[in-house]
């Protein structure tokens, strides 16, 4: 597509319930990462793939949230049981791996409310 | 590791005032450094990029950022601001030759008086 897409825009939760996020990089970027963004705490790295592994993981917050990746492009982050302090944007992003520029577009976002 | 600290979180100007956002990275290695805004209601979009050469560099809108090495900093300025350049501005810095973590600073959210 012509820019990264995430679905869906806006979640509403309740506290305890699992969600799914997904995005759909630009065609032919190999990598994809993953951005959680809270007011006042900027952009918190989760989670970045180079095709369909993730060399980094680090950021995940906790074994609640995981990440897939499959045929080298649409991505989907799940965290289960939610809490309220998952509550944040979501946002997600893709690179030409290969052109060594870290130039990464982004989506709009998933805003995340747990209740 | 890498880490990335923007020292304002919230700057107010009048328009045709100048800016100048600061930016410091703490990573021992060479790197390369980025700036991203995040207007109102839209997605984060590249503001201008270091990797090497000039460390002057000239991004989108008027905007320039100077990446001073013994420093460890990359500030951003702009003459002149406009109304238009209310928005949230975010550091980011990668290790030289990676291919992976970039890591953002907070923000800064700047707000131009009209």
């Amino acid at each position: 597509g012509a820019g990264v897409s995430q679905s869906p825009s806006n979640k509403v939760t309740e506290k305890g319930k699992d969600v799914e996020l997904r995005c759909d990089p630009i065609s032919g970027h190999t990598a994809l990462y993953w951005y959680r963004q809270s007011l006042g705490q900027g952009l918190e790295f989760l989670i970045y793939f180079q095709g369909n592994s993730a060399p980094d993981k680090s950021g995940l917050p906790s074994d609640r949230f995981s990440a897939e990746r499959t045929g080298g492009s649409v991505s989907t982050l799940t965290i289960q049981r939610t809490q309220q302090e998952d509550s944040a944007v979501y946002l997600c992003a893709s690179s030409l791996a290969t052109s060594g520029t870290g130039e990464l577009f982004f989506g709009e976002g998933s805003r995340l409310t747990v209740l | 590791a890498q880490s990335v600290s923007q020292h304002n979180h919230h700057v107010i100007l009048s328009e045709a005032a100048s800016l100048e956002l600061g930016c410091n990275y703490s990573y021992g290695g060479t790197v390369n450094l980025f700036w991203y805004v995040q207007y109102p209601g839209q997605h984060l979009q590249l503001l201008l990029k270091y990797f090497s050469g000039d460390p002057l560099v000239k991004g989108i809108k008027g905007f320039e950022a100077e990446f001073i090495k013994s420093k460890f900093s990359f500030n951003l300025r702009k003459p002149s601001v406009q109304w238009s350049d209310t928005a949230e501005y975010f550091c980011a810095v990668m290790g030289g030759g990676s291919q992976g973590n970039l890591i953002f600073g907070k923000g800064t959210k700047l707000s131009v008086k009209p």
